[in-house]
């Protein structure tokens, strides 16, 4: 059962345009929402990274939108650009239970960004 | 430097072999993990270590085994009852904090390994 979902598997935008990845969850123990982003070949690498407290944050052209009644949550990147192309994760952890000192990820989004 | 080293980057084996992976990290992290990853499925948890001498199965934990007997190392062994070994596998470590109000486990991974099993 996969906790945490996420949509799309694939996306392609033009340079210059909005790349939007969106990721649902069902389990209110989580309270840590990361997104990863990894380059053919290398390891993932944070993001940018939300609490439920906030409903955004932003850092540069990412920012990660959070609708805590909905479950919610999504990585917009502004002006995306060629060296954006990459696969990315969302993923989710919790301070109680099964969700405590592990990472539950989403199966990724290639974002291709064409000239 | 600080990081994660996993070694080899490719590897080859013959079926029916057991084989195991590297993982060495300095960067005094308590928790280290173990992932594989296909195309489509994302990253799936097979063990993971809070703690030296302690370890617990993740999502897809049949068919690998791990020791954790020093804090900087954690390898995987993938064992010949893994049915489907081929694929690329991915060793994080992290310092998870769980202090009210909220959990907080930023993961730093290593490069990978490509395990393929001929």
């Amino acid at each position: 059962q996969q906790q945490v979902k996420q949509s799309p598997q694939s996306l392609i935008v033009q340079k210059g345009g909005i790349s939007i990845i969106n990721c649902a969850y069902e389990n209110t123990a989580f309270d840590y929402f990361p997104w990863y982003q990894q380059f053919p070949g290398k390891g993932p690498a944070l993001l940018i990274a939300i609490r439920p407290d906030v409903s955004e944050k932003k850092e540069g052209r990412f920012t990660i939108s959070f609708n805590k009644s909905a479950k919610q949550f999504s990585l917009h990147i502004m002006d995306s650009q060629p060296g954006d192309s990459a696969t990315y994760f969302c993923a989710a952890s919790g301070n109680r239970g099964s969700t405590l000192g592990r990472l539950y990820f989403g199966r990724g989004t290639q974002l291709t960004v064409w000239p | 430097d600080g990081g994660i080293t996993q070694s080899p980057k490719y590897l080859f084996r013959k079926e029916g072999q057991n084989v195991t992976l590297s993982c060495e990290q300095n960067l005094n992290h308590d928790a280290m993990y173990w992932y594989r990853q296909d195309p489509g499925q994302g990253l799936r948890l097979i063990y993971y270590s809070q703690i030296v001498n302690d370890f617990q199965k993740g999502d897809i934990a049949e068919g690998y085994s791990v020791s954790r007997e020093k804090k900087e190392s954690f390898p995987l062994t993938v064992t010949s009852a893994q049915k489907n070994p081929t694929a690329f596998y991915l060793c994080a470590s992290s310092i998870p904090e769980t202090s009210s109000p909220y959990s907080y486990n930023e993961q730093f991974f290593g490069p990978g390994t490509r395990l393929t099993v001929l």
